[in-house]
């Protein structure tokens, strides 16, 4: 168990609907990232905040937004969904920025799988 | 941006036996981190051994150790004394040090253990 926590675990539901995934980072960690995983593949980083505020962007769809709020949970928002954003949907934290430092390490929460119907 | 390479799209092992996995990645920078991480069936991502480029001691974590070669852009895994809980899909990472720790992911090895 990492400390980091996503819910659901499982998300189903329709093109065109929009979703939220939660994520609780490991506690005293204040940088949150998301990453998306479509089938057979690796993980693509899409956003990551830290202590609130966006600190850097991947590959992340406009129809995507995401939130870190002041008790530094995050959230993913997906809306106009489509069939390809059927994804397993990771969320990592660490403790900082630090460059060179244990406290930078990344640690994954179990995901959320998506499927788009 | 970086890429990171992985050609074995599937590999299997006999269980107790040694088997290496590979990867390839690009990259400008000098300074920067490499990690393998474990996925198994659960998909939950686990970290199985990190190194750090600017050490050219590799690293070792029990039964996995590293064969890191800068020059070539080569980071390879290898895992001896196999065992049946090592089936997994196996993915290599690229952090950068200095761009908010972004991370690139290969597209992973899937090991199969044979017992």
């Amino acid at each position: 168990d990492s400390g980091v926590t996503q819910t659901p675990k499982h998300l189903i539901t329709a093109t065109g609907q929009r979703v939220t995934l939660r994520c609780s980072p490991r506690s005293g960690d204040l940088s949150v990232y998301w990453y998306q995983q479509s089938l057979d593949q690796g993980l693509q980083f899409l956003i990551q905040y830290y202590n609130g505020e966006e600190r850097a962007k991947g590959n992340i769809l406009e129809r995507f937004s995401a939130q870190q709020f002041p008790d530094l949970h995050s959230e993913l928002n997906l809306s106009s969904l489509e069939l390809g954003d059927s994804a397993l949907y990771f969320c990592a934290s660490s403790r900082g920025l630090a460059a060179r430092s244990s406290y930078n390490e990344q640690f994954f929460g179990p995901g959320t799988r998506l499927t788009v119907l | 941006a970086q890429t990171v390479t992985q050609s074995q799209p599937e590999m299997s092992v006999q269980e107790a036996e040694t088997v290496t996995l590979s990867c390839t990645y690009d990259t400008s920078e000098s300074d920067y981190y490499l990690f393998w991480y474990k996925q198994p069936p659960s998909r939950q991502m686990i970290l199985v051994i990190r190194q750090e480029a600017y050490k050219q001691q590799n690293a070792t974590e029990n039964r996995f150790s590293v064969n890191f070669q800068k020059a070539a852009k080569s980071f390879s895994l290898k895992i001896s004394d196999s065992q049946l809980g090592d089936a997994a899909m196996y993915f290599c990472a690229y952090r950068e040090i200095y761009n908010f720790n972004k991370f690139y992911f290969g597209s992973g090895t899937k090991l199969n253990v044979k017992p």
